[in-house]
Parts: structure tokens; C-alpha cells; sequence
């Protein structure tokens, strides 16, 4: 059964800090991994990565993905209240027929306080 | 905003009725997909549907149907609802099967 297992479950930091997210998985057919941050409604994309080693970056998120290791980090440096949400890691896997779907890990809900 | 929108926001209904749940891909984007969340199983993959074929299924139930319809539309299905189908229900769209999929903002369903 394809399975991605994210940690920690919950984190509460100050303004400022620096957090490492964790998603490790096991699948059948790994397309690419996916990081989604979730506020209050609709998953709302970050990164995808496909390639081992090539770190992805956007402002003060950076992803990377070690597809030995079947592991992914998501890095938030000088957190912010703002980036309070729930992240979530997903695994497209290739399903066949042409299709693909993504498993989702339960998340992680990341707290800032000020 | 996504460009992917879901009617209705909330649906409360009773149990064993029927509900249709509608998504409107961004422009452009052939593909189609059904996620349920709820708060023990987390993201669940429904069914996706590429240019109006079924292409693929995941944990659907029996009592759960989809189509997509040939403006790319799609409508989820559910009939005979329990207890237990409360819950957030996304659809995402992608152009094609190697594109991200964006989310749409939800529809939240209440069994009662």
C-alpha cells in the first residue's frame, strides 16, 4: 500500500525561527512529491520536485528531495505568522491507464506565534 | 484563487439522500479530480477524468459516481449518504497528466 508519513504531526515556533518539515514515503510508482500549504480551505500548491538533489526555492521555503532516502524536507527560515497553516506532503504515483493520483500524508500544522 | 471553483461551499442533507457536487476546472485544464477529506483518513484520492473519459479510480465508494462532461465540467455523485460521507470534498484540476493539479476551495458536506 503506498504510504507517506510526515513529521512532525505539529510544531508551535516564534516569529523568526527557522523549521524543517519531514515527509518520508513508500510507493509503487513515484512520479514526484509535491509540498501543498493548507489555511483554511483549498490546498494551495508549493513546490514539486522530480529529481534528487536540486534544491527548489521560493522566498523563504526551500524544498528538497532525496529519492534514495525516499525522503523530502520543506525549510521555512524567519518564520512569520503568516505561514501558520497545515503542510502537506503528496506523492504522485502512477497508477496506470494512463492516470496517476496523489497520497497525501496527514500533514503537519505549523504554529507561529509572535 | 486557483481558477478552480466548487458549488456548493456547504451542503447539509440528511441521511440516505442524494447530493451532486460541481466542479469548474481552470481554463484549459483537461483533467479532472475528486479528493475527499476528513478528519481521521486525511486526503483521499476519489477518481479522475481526463477529456471526459473515467481514468482512473481510488478509495470511491460503491454509492459514489462522477462525470465530466464535455465543457470539462465534473460532478461528484453521492447517494444513500451516511453518517460517516461528512466531510470536505475537493476537486483539482491539471492540463494534463504530468501538470500540478491546482485545488478548488471545497465543497463541505454535513450528514445528519
Amino acid at each position: 500500500e503506498d504510504k507517506v508519513v510526515q513529521s512532525p504531526l505539529s510544531l508551535v515556533v516564534h516569529e523568526g525561527d527557522t523549521v524543517t518539515l519531514n515527509c518520508s514515503y513508500e510507493v509503487t510508482n513515484f512520479r514526484s512529491l509535491l509540498w501543498y500549504k493548507q489555511e483554511k480551505k483549498a490546498p494551495t500548491f508549493l513546490f514539486m520536485l522530480t529529481s534528487s538533489g536540486i534544491e527548489k526555492k521560493s522566498g523563504r521555503l526551500s524544498s528538497i528531495l532525496d529519492k534514495k532516502e525516499l525522503f523530502s524536507i520543506l525549510n521555512i527560515t524567519a518564520t512569520q505568522t503568516g505561514d501558520s497553516a497545515v503542510y502537506l506532503c503528496a506523492v504522485e504515483v502512477v497508477i496506470g491507464g494512463g492516470s496517476e493520483k496523489l497520497v497525501f500524508g496527514k500533514g503537519t500544522k505549523l504554529t507561529v506565534n509572535p | 484563487d486557483s481558477g478552480v471553483t466548487q458549488t456548493p461551499k456547504h451542503l447539509i442533507t440528511a441521511t440516505g439522500q442524494r447530493v451532486t457536487l460541481r466542479c469548474s476546472p481552470r481554463s484549459g485544464d483537461l483533467s479532472v479530480y475528486w479528493y475527499q477529506q476528513s478528519l481521521d483518513q486525511g486526503l483521499q484520492f476519489l477518481i479522475h477524468y481526463y477529456n471526459g473519459e473515467e481514468r482512473a479510480k481510488g478509495n470511491i465508494l460503491e454509492r459514489f459516481s462522477a462525470q465530466q462532461f464535455p465543457d470539462l465540467h465534473s460532478e461528484l455523485n453521492l447517494s444513500s449518504l451516511e453518517l460517516g460521507d461528512s466531510a470536505l470534498y475537493f476537486c483539482a484540476s491539471s492540463r494534463g497528466r504530468k501538470d500540478t493539479q491546482y485545488f478548488g476551495p471545497g465543497t463541505r458536506l454535513t450528514v445528519l
